[in-house]
């Protein structure tokens, strides 16, 4: 089987700086990425991971290490707009095969 | 980055009709396209992948009698929802793979409430 485990919730208040842990284990790996979902709306593509090591891009930086079948979301100076849902997703194999969802965190952020 | 256009954002039906969901992208050819249900606070689950000029693939446990995928050209897939029930009242979200490793692109997403 597959499965990807996060957190369920974290909290923070604004300014500060979250790491959203995801660990896997799934038949066939080509990536770990994450995505952004705001109550209503659809996910938006946050980062996308298909090597070991540190892609960062502005506040947003993902990380990944294959043989530890682990990643993580980093999030700096947070803000209250990016109280939202973030999934990790996983890619079982190449162009033409779905993403695979983690179950989800809520963040919240506060003043 | 690519755009997927979902239709419609939101529909309203009696139990027992048949409400179709179109997904397209509307600046590449998408040989594969996804179809996810997502329940409220739930994550996305995989209903179906369709490819195009062929019969979708359902997940376990996703009835194909009841949720008709076509994908009939490179830019446009439908689910259809037939004899709609109140338990089938979810979010369902199609995205379409541009052939890269990265990332899949995501329509806005169909809200689905039966009566």
């Amino acid at each position: 089987g597959q499965s990807l485990e996060q957190p369920s919730e974290v909290t923070a208040v604004e300014g500060a700086i979250v790491q959203i842990n995801c660990t896997y284990q799934t038949s066939g790996f080509y990536g770990l990425s994450w995505y952004q979902q705001h109550d209503g709306g659809a996910p938006t593509f946050l980062s996308y991971n298909g090597l070991d090591g540190l892609e960062e891009t502005g506040r947003f930086s993902s990380f990944l290490s294959r043989s530890d079948s682990y990643g993580y979301l980093l999030l700096q100076e947070l803000q209250m707009k990016d109280s939202a849902s973030y999934f990790c997703a996983v890619r079982g194999g190449k162009a033409g095969t779905a993403l695979i969802f983690g179950k989800g965190t809520t963040l919240s952020v506060s003043s | 980055g690519a755009v997927v256009s979902q239709h419609p954002s939101w529909v309203i039906c009696k139990s027992g009709t048949s409400v179709k969901i179109e997904c397209r992208s509307l600046d590449f050819q998408a040989t594969t396209m996804f179809w996810y249900r997502q329940f409220p606070k739930q994550s996305l689950m995989l209903m179906a992948t369709s490819n195009e000029g062929s019969k979708a693939t359902y997940e376990q446990g996703v009835e194909k009698d009841k949720f008709l995928i076509n994908h009939a050209s490179l830019t446009l897939s439908t689910l259809t929802v037939t004899s709609a029930h109140p338990e089938d009242s979810s979010f369902y979200i199609c995205s379409a793979d541009q052939g890269t490793a990265g990332e899949l692109f995501f329509g806005e997403g169909s809200r689905l409430t039966v009566l």
